[in-house]
């Protein structure tokens, strides 16, 4: 089924452990997107990719960081987890990013740090 | 600065029409989205609308007023399986999305 995956589901971790997220997509899909949801506040854009080879930061990009080395993978690393980093974490990919561009979420990824 | 406000939370009957306003203010405008999102899942896309005046799609519409800086998303015959989270998100001139916190509908039999 085409769509995103991303994983782990879920994970607890201790402050200062580093930490990737992992999303992959099969709809070759240009931009990649990583989103924290907090309870009471809207979706909160990390990093985004528009294009396989580019990245850049968006609302709240300190002590994350990607990369996209190909078009399908965008992984989301937290370098020393601090327990404000936990959120749940979506990935969102669309066709291109600009205009009427539809975001095809997964499923969300749920950080806890202690 | 930007800003998109909703209500927190709507309870509604089910069978029954609600409305769920959305207000916006963005740097430059490139349209309104609104996504709905049952509780544990992943948001999913609803309505787009760049021009102003009403979209329908089935059980859903969606209204744009550029000049009031204002949207709602109206739902009809409403079925338990609205209940959910409805989010409204402006993109601005940098194709940016500004998401709202949500709108809670609560549906009751």
């Amino acid at each position: 089924i085409a769509g995103i995956t991303q994983a782990p589901t879920s994970q607890i971790l201790a402050a200062g452990r580093r930490m990737t997220l992992r999303c992959t997509q099969d709809m070759r899909h240009n931009a990649m997107y990583w989103y924290r949801q907090d309870l009471g506040l809207g979706l909160r854009l990390i990093h985004y990719s528009n294009t396989a080879g580019t990245t850049g930061k968006g609302e709240v990009p300190d002590g994350y960081s990607v990369s996209r080395a190909n078009t399908d993978d965008f992984p989301l690393t937290l370098a020393s987890a601090v327990p404000s980093q936990t959120s749940v974490y979506f990935c969102a990919s669309s066709e291109g990013h600009s205009g009427a561009n539809v975001l095809t979420f997964g499923a969300g990824s749920r950080l806890t740090v202690l | 600065g930007q800003n998109i406000d909703q209500p927190t939370e709507m309870t509604a009957t089910e069978g029954a029409i609600v409305q769920i306003n959305c207000t916006y203010q963005t740097s430059g405008f490139n349209g309104l989205f609104w996504y709905q999102q049952h509780a544990g899942e992943a948001p999913t896309f609803l309505s787009y609308n760049v021009l102003d005046g009403l979209e329908e799609k089935g059980r859903f519409s969606s209204f744009l007023s550029r000049s009031k800086g204002y949207s709602y998303l109206l739902l009809k015959e409403l079925q338990m399986k609205d209940s959910a989270s409805y989010l409204c998100a402006g993109m601005d001139s940098n194709y940016q999305l500004i998401w709202g916190a949500g709108t809670k509908l609560i549906i009751k039999p």
